[in-house]
């Protein structure tokens, strides 16, 4: 969706190294969800962030939500082999908790 | 994560056959969505339901159908499966529509249209 969009849309790590990926709306966000899907499966809820200024942590993966509401950061520090996947992030507009999808960034980290 | 679940999994059907995935939820959440996930276009939203028989259309609803009859239950229809309907299928729910809820995806149905 042009409303929200994810970059990079593929990252390629060695191991150890830290790497952001970002997210960015076109209007002020409700919430911003980000999930995680490995290959062939499901999506996993990672964080929700509402409020400007927000940040949140959950092992090394730290997400953060700018004081506009109009951009989100997701980071992780120190990659390992299974942060990899496709991370997604997820518009909440208010409606009645439909999200609008970015289209992913594909994650590999090289061992 | 909440317990949903979806079934079947994996299914190969021929053009022009119904096809009904179905989406079970153990957590009493009244709003419920199947998205669909295809490359180059995210996940996109095809029907969701705010509670028993009362559901709407989302982004990309032409040639699905959707019925809640149940709260746990969601079920999603193609009447007349077509190739371009070949895609991943979440389901995914939440306790109330208003922001701030946790959002939850079940494991996805792989559809593929021959």
């Amino acid at each position: 969706s042009q409303e929200l969009e994810q970059s990079p849309q593929s990252l390629i790590v060695q191991e150890g190294k830290n790497l952001t990926i970002n997210c960015t709306s076109s209007k002020t966000l409700y919430g911003l969800y980000w999930y995680k899907q490995k290959y062939g499966e499901g999506l996993i809820f990672l964080m929700m962030l509402q409020k400007g200024g927000e940040e949140k942590s959950h092992e090394k993966i730290t997400a953060k939500l700018d004081e506009k509401k109009q951009q989100s950061s997701l980071h992780i520090t120190a990659s390992q082999p299974s942060h990899a996947g496709i991370y997604l992030c997820g518009a909440d507009y208010n409606q009645g908790g439909k999200l609008i999808f970015g289209q992913g960034t594909e994650l590999s980290v090289k061992p | 994560d909440a317990g949903i679940t979806q079934s079947p999994r994996h299914k190969v059907t021929e053009t022009g056959t119904p096809v009904t995935l179905r989406c079970h939820q153990t957590e009493n959440h009244r709003y419920m969505y199947w998205y669909r996930q295809d490359p180059g276009h995210g996940l996109r939203l095809i029907h969701y339901s705010y509670g028993v028989k009362d559901t709407d259309k989302g982004e990309v609803s032409d040639g699905y159908s959707v019925s809640r009859s149940k709260t746990e239950d969601f079920l999603l229809t193609l009447e007349s499966a077509t190739s371009s309907q070949t895609s991943v299928y979440f389901c995914a729910s939440t306790p109330r529509g208003d922001s701030g809820n946790t959002i939850y995806f079940g494991e996805g149905s792989w559809l593929t249209v021959v």
